[in-house]
């Protein structure tokens, strides 16, 4: 157990419709990471927040968007949803404190989404 | 931008053998880390070795090693007495140093290896 929770594991829903995923970070850290995975592909980073803030963006589509709540926990909204988004997304987190000195982000399980 | 490159899509081995996993990376920077990560057919991301770029020796857990060549920008990972449970998709990572850089803390993956084992 990672200690990342993310919610829901399994989502299917229809072309146009509007998704959010939600991740719980492990106690104590503080940036979050967004990264979605298709079919037999590696991992695409979206997005990056730390204590609340935007820290990074990657590749995210403007239909996409989230944030990292006071508690620290994320969401990651999807609106408009295309056949083409149907993929796993996994939510990461890190201490990612100056003296955090291991580097590695810590997984969720993933939630995925289905769009028909 | 960092980039991290698998060239090996798929590879097999038998159990017990031994087999190697190749990732080579192109940086800019002198301070980084390297990562393997395994994803089993349950799709949780496991992590299996970390490397820091300053140190010189290889890093090794249990029957997982790496063969770190910082000015070949490469970072191969070696699983001996391959298990059943070894069979995935393995991971390279690249994760910046830079404290102050926008891409600190993400990790850049590779687009993976998908490791058969034959009993």
């Amino acid at each position: 157990d990672s200690g990342v929770t993310q919610t829901p594991k399994h989502l299917i829903t229809a072309t146009g419709q509007r998704v959010t995923l939600r991740c719980s970070p492990r106690s104590g850290d503080l940036s979050v990471y967004w990264y979605q995975q298709s079919l037999d592909q590696g991992l695409q980073f979206l997005i990056q927040y730390y204590n609340g803030e935007e820290r990074a963006k990657g590749n995210i589509l403007e239909r996409f968007s989230a944030q990292q709540f006071p508690d620290l926990h994320s969401e990651l909204n999807l609106s408009s949803l295309e056949l083409g988004d149907s993929a796993l997304y996994f939510c990461a987190s890190s201490a990612l404190l100056a003296r955090d000195a291991t580097g590695e982000l810590f997984f969720g399980e993933g939630s995925r989404l289905t769009v028909l | 931008a960092q980039t991290v490159t698998q060239s090996q899509p798929e590879m097999s081995v038998q159990e017990a053998e031994t087999v190697t996993l190749s990732c080579t990376y192109d940086t800019s920077e002198s301070d980084y880390y390297l990562f393997w990560y395994k994803q089993p057919p349950s799709r949780q991301m496991i992590l299996v070795i970390r490397q820091e770029a300053y140190k010189q020796q290889n890093a090794t857990e249990n029957r997982f090693s790496v063969n770190f060549q910082k000015a070949a920008k490469s970072f191969s990972l070696k699983i001996s007495d391959s298990q059943l449970g070894d069979a995935a998709m393995y991971f390279c990572a690249y994760r910046s140093g830079n404290a102050g850089g926008t891409s600190y803390g993400k990790l850049t993956f590779g687009q993976g290896t998908i490791l058969t084992v034959h009993p």
